[in-house]
């Protein structure tokens, strides 16, 4: 079973406009992960938070993680068309041995 | 550094025919795995690998084995595929350093079709 459960499923936006996605899950975890997921390719790795962090930069790119609330947030800021593509998070549990636990992911849509 | 490739991109198989996906990485990492995609599932991890000559299961393996027989490749094989099967299967790769998680470096992909 999956763990992470990403809210919202689908979300279209006006270039220029920030975009938020969350991720919620169910157990303990040493770090999260988001990547990112052009149509036809693979899975791109974006930001890494560990468990001991609550906020992470790269770039346009912040992630949040509240481990308290087993929750974490992607914001893009001042989105581009380039932006347009599936999102997900995925969560390292601590007795996971690295096996990582993928969302079903947020399709993200940039409206020039 | 072409990092992860796979191989073949793109395949159809009749019901109870078998085949091999070949999984390559040359950034020496010593994990590697073995996803599926579905619409609507993300991703589901098949098996993997923590390091040569070893493999484990992951949360769907019924109906597949693999193999890590050299560092560099990580082979998926189904020996009587079944429409269930069809799917995007993805390999990806990590390195291992301590017990703490690593980003995964994934390939674009195999699109497999069972008739």
């Amino acid at each position: 079973s999956q763990q992470g459960e990403e809210d919202p499923q689908a979300l279209s936006i006006q270039e220029g406009e920030n975009a938020t996605m969350n991720c919620s899950y169910k157990t303990s975890i040493n770090n999260l992960q988001w990547y990112r997921q052009n149509s036809g390719r693979g899975l791109v790795h974006l930001i890494l938070i560990r468990s001991n962090e609550r906020e992470k930069h790269s770039g346009r790119l912040r992630v949040t993680l509240d481990t308290s609330k087993k929750s974490s947030s992607l914001l893009i800021t001042a989105s581009r068309a380039a932006d347009t593509a599936s999102y997900f998070c995925a969560t390292d549990p601590i007795q996971g041995a690295q096996k990582l636990v993928f969302g079903q992911g947020t399709r993200l849509t940039i409206n020039p | 550094n072409a990092g992860v490739t796979q191989t073949p991109k793109f395949r159809v198989l009749k019901t109870g025919q078998s085949m091999t996906l070949l999984c390559a990485q040359d950034m020496n990492h010593e994990y590697m795995y073995w996803y599926r995609q579905d619409p609507g599932m993300g991703l589901r991890l098949i098996h993997y690998s923590v390091g040569e000559g070893t493999t484990a299961k992951g949360e769907v393996p019924d109906g597949y084995n693999v193999s890590r027989l050299k560092k560099q490749n990580f082979l998926l094989g189904l020996e009587s595929a079944a429409p269930s099967q069809t799917s995007v299967y993805f390999c990806a790769s990590s390195r291992h350093v301590g017990g703490a998680g690593q980003p995964q470096h994934f390939g674009d992909g195999t699109r497999l079709s069972i008739l």
